[in-house]
């Protein structure tokens, strides 16, 4: 099972631009995995942003997909998460996560998730 | 988009006891991607169970998982103090609410 670590600033000023990395351990991002963005909103439950395979294909949330882009650093082996217009809706837990491909579709690996806080 | 809907919101039990939670889906769905998550307070969540079944790595017998249609669930046999946490279930893109398992 890959090691995932977040990382990326705490604050982030309303109409702005998030912006997360996620830093790929135990495995390369080559392999047979698609890489994803959960996040979760204080209090609340959790919310698919989208998700990359090593091959380019990408997939989004419908409500999220204006917004998010999902994008590999193969030479690094890691990935990242951009979030444009940001309101205050978006203050959350933002978690990068793991699916096997075997696993069909499960997050087997999580990150410790990174508090993202929308506000001047 | 397949929505996912458990029940009950909060399932209040004592140690040693069965827990049933239930999620239902907006339409029929294949088990093999329906998959559960275990998560405690200040932590990212865990895989339970994926394929509907299957437990995951490390995860003990007493949590199973069952179901087929639109209707799913997970039993823990006998709850244990680790197991009061919330619980999601999740296909594709979406998740459940989740269901909280706390102490009577």
């Amino acid at each position: 099972q890959v090691q995932l670590q977040e990382s990326g600033p705490g604050l982030v000023k309303p109409s702005g631009t998030l912006s997360l990395t996620c830093a790929v351990s135990g495995g390369s991002i080559s392999s047979s995995h698609w890489w994803s963005w959960v996040r979760q909103s204080p209090g609340k439950g959790l919310e698919f942003i989208g998700e990359i395979h090593h091959n380019g294909n990408s997939n989004y949330s419908p409500s999220l997909r204006s917004r998010a882009t999902i994008s590999l650093d193969k030479s690094k082996n890691q990935f990242s998460l951009k979030l444009t217009s940001v309101t205050a809706a978006d203050t959350a837990v933002y978690y990068c996560a793991s699916q096997w491909e075997i696993l069909r579709g499960a997050f087997d690996g999580w990150g410790q998730g990174t508090m993202v806080t929308v506000s001047s | 988009e397949i929505v996912l809907t458990q029940s009950p919101g909060t399932l209040s039990l004592s140690p040693g006891e069965r827990a049933t939670l239930s999620c239902r889906a907006s339409e029929s769905i294949s088990g093999i991607y329906l998959h559960w998550y275990q998560q405690k307070p200040g932590q990212a969540p865990r895989l339970l169970l994926y394929g509907g079944s299957s437990r995951a790595t490390g995860i003990p017998d007493r949590f199973s998982g069952s179901g087929s249609g639109t209707d799913f669930s997970l039993s823990i046999s006998r709850l244990e103090p680790e197991d009061f946490a919330v619980y999601y279930c999740q296909y594709s893109g979406s998740f459940g609410q989740g269901t909280k398992v706390e102490i009577k």
